[in-house]
């Protein structure tokens, strides 16, 4: 399995900020995801990170507010920009490979918390 | 679309005890992926279990085992021999492709 760190691990943020947060795998993956885990809350899928070219996002997640890098494969950034206290939320990156089994692992998340 | 349904927002079991958590789920594909993730308040996501819909046998990993009934989409979570570090939430997920669908989540007390 994969070994992932998110940085930062928490932050509290003023409404109308940015805040960008890394995730980091040990190996090359194929997939990178970014999840958002509301308060008490099941995870929502944002987007998947692509190498190489835009991410794809989900129903209700936009580019302008969630934009996504993906420099290589072992790394992806998620901005959440100008943020408002609904956007109070753990924020999990996971990696899965293609084919196979399409089993996911999680980073530790972000918990971020807007003032 | 795909769902997933946990019916049990919340769950107790004594020290030692067996419980099972329930999971169901809709889709119209054939093939697929089924897991049970744990997430203690640490937050990390922790694979429990994993049973690929192909496999007819219910996947078992030590002290946790699954019931898959795939006509009734039906994908229970049994531990046995409950322990103070099995408190956690715990969520099902189904996978069609690659993208997850999890469920709402049950939050699973263990009493000493």
């Amino acid at each position: 399995s994969a070994v992932i760190s998110q940085k930062p691990s928490r932050d509290i943020c003023q409404r109308g900020t940015s805040l960008t947060i890394q995730c980091q795998v040990d190996s090359q993956v194929t997939m990178m995801f970014w999840y958002r885990q509301q308060p008490g809350q099941s995870l929502t899928l944002i987007a998947t990170a692509n190498q190489g070219s835009e991410a794809t996002y989900e129903s209700g997640f936009v580019i302008d507010k969630f934009p996504i890098s993906r420099p290589n494969l072992t790394f992806s950034t998620l901005t959440v920009s100008n943020m408002s206290p609904e956007d109070s939320s753990i924020y999990l990156c996971s990696v899965g490979n293609a084919g196979g089994i399409n089993e996911q692992f999680f980073g530790p998340g972000t918990r971020l918390t807007v003032l | 679309a795909q769902t997933v349904t946990q019916s049990q927002p919340e769950m107790s079991v004594q020290e030692a005890e067996t419980v099972t958590l329930s999971c169901t789920y809709d889709t119209s594909e054939s093939d697929y992926y089924l897991f049970w993730y744990k997430q203690p308040p640490s937050r990390q996501m922790i694979l429990v279990i994993r049973q690929e819909a192909y496999k007819q046998q219910n996947a078992t990993e030590n002290r946790f085992s699954v019931n898959f009934q795939k006509a009734a989409k039906s994908f229970s979570l049994k531990i046995s021999d409950s322990q103070l570090g099995d408190a956690a939430m715990y969520f099902c997920a189904y996978s069609g492709t690659y993208k997850y669908i999890f469920g709402t989540g049950t939050r699973l007390k263990v009493l000493a």
